[in-house]
């Protein structure tokens, strides 16, 4: 089946600093990826929708100058956390529709997801 | 109200049994049910899509209820291998999917 590969799977950094997040669709196209965050014992929160060749799409409540994205091509997807502090530190997942189709018609395919820790 | 709703559980059952449990949902518009799998800080996997006549894969049984607004999953003869999260996935529109928080099942020997 479809696969999304997400790299780093563990980061470890100083406050202060900037963490990029790779979230990759290996065998399929996806012109559209989500990006989740996920604290402990909490539900996925979509933070925003990453276009091809476009800007995200941010929810409510997602700084967009603190969470960089960048869909570049039509198989990778970037989160950078800019300026990270402790309280960023959480479960961060990609995930990609499998027709690469901005509506949800197939399988919702995520990556093995980065855990993030700013100290 | 939280979009999804799910009882956290823990649901802590012996082998061979049946366990059951429910999601509810706010938004009645909403077309597509899943329920995801996610293991102990790993990425959800799809356990199964929840269709309107309801659907049953293997040992997995989903039911949705449009005029109640929920969803529901029973697992008979429960493996020590069912232990995880169980993760309600609502679409209320084209793309945005919807979580729950989850529901924890631990199957004990």
């Amino acid at each position: 089946g479809a696969v999304v590969s997400q790299h780093p799977s563990w980061v470890i950094c100083k406050s202060g600093t900037s963490v990029k997040i790779e979230c990759r669709s290996l065998d399929f196209q996806a012109t559209t990826m989500f990006w989740y965050r996920q604290f402990p014992k909490q539900s996925l929160m979509l933070m925003a929708t990453s276009n091809e060749g476009s800007k995200a799409t941010y929810e409510q409540g997602v700084e967009k100058d603190k969470f960089l994205i960048n869909h570049a091509s039509l198989t990778l997807s970037t989160l950078t956390v800019t300026s990270a502090h402790p309280e960023d530190s959480s479960f961060y997942i990609c995930s990609a529709n499998s027709r690469g189709l901005a509506g949800l018609t197939g399988e919702l395919f995520f990556g093995e997801g980065s855990r993030l820790t700013v100290l | 109200r939280k979009e999804v709703e799910q009882d956290p559980g823990p649901f802590n059952v012996p082998e061979g049994a049946t366990v059951a449990f429910n999601c509810t949902y706010s938004n009645s518009a909403s077309q597509s049910f899943f329920w995801y799998r996610q293991d102990c800080r790993k990425e959800p996997k799809l356990l199964m899509s929840v269709y309107s006549s309801g659907n049953e894969d293997g040992r997995f049984t989903a039911q949705l209820n449009r005029a109640s607004q929920y969803i529901s999953l029973l697992i008979r003869d429960s493996k020590l291998s069912d232990s995880a999260t169980y993760l309600c996935v609502v679409n209320p529109n084209d793309y945005k999917l919807s979580f729950g928080a989850g529901t924890t099942v631990t199957v004990r020997a």
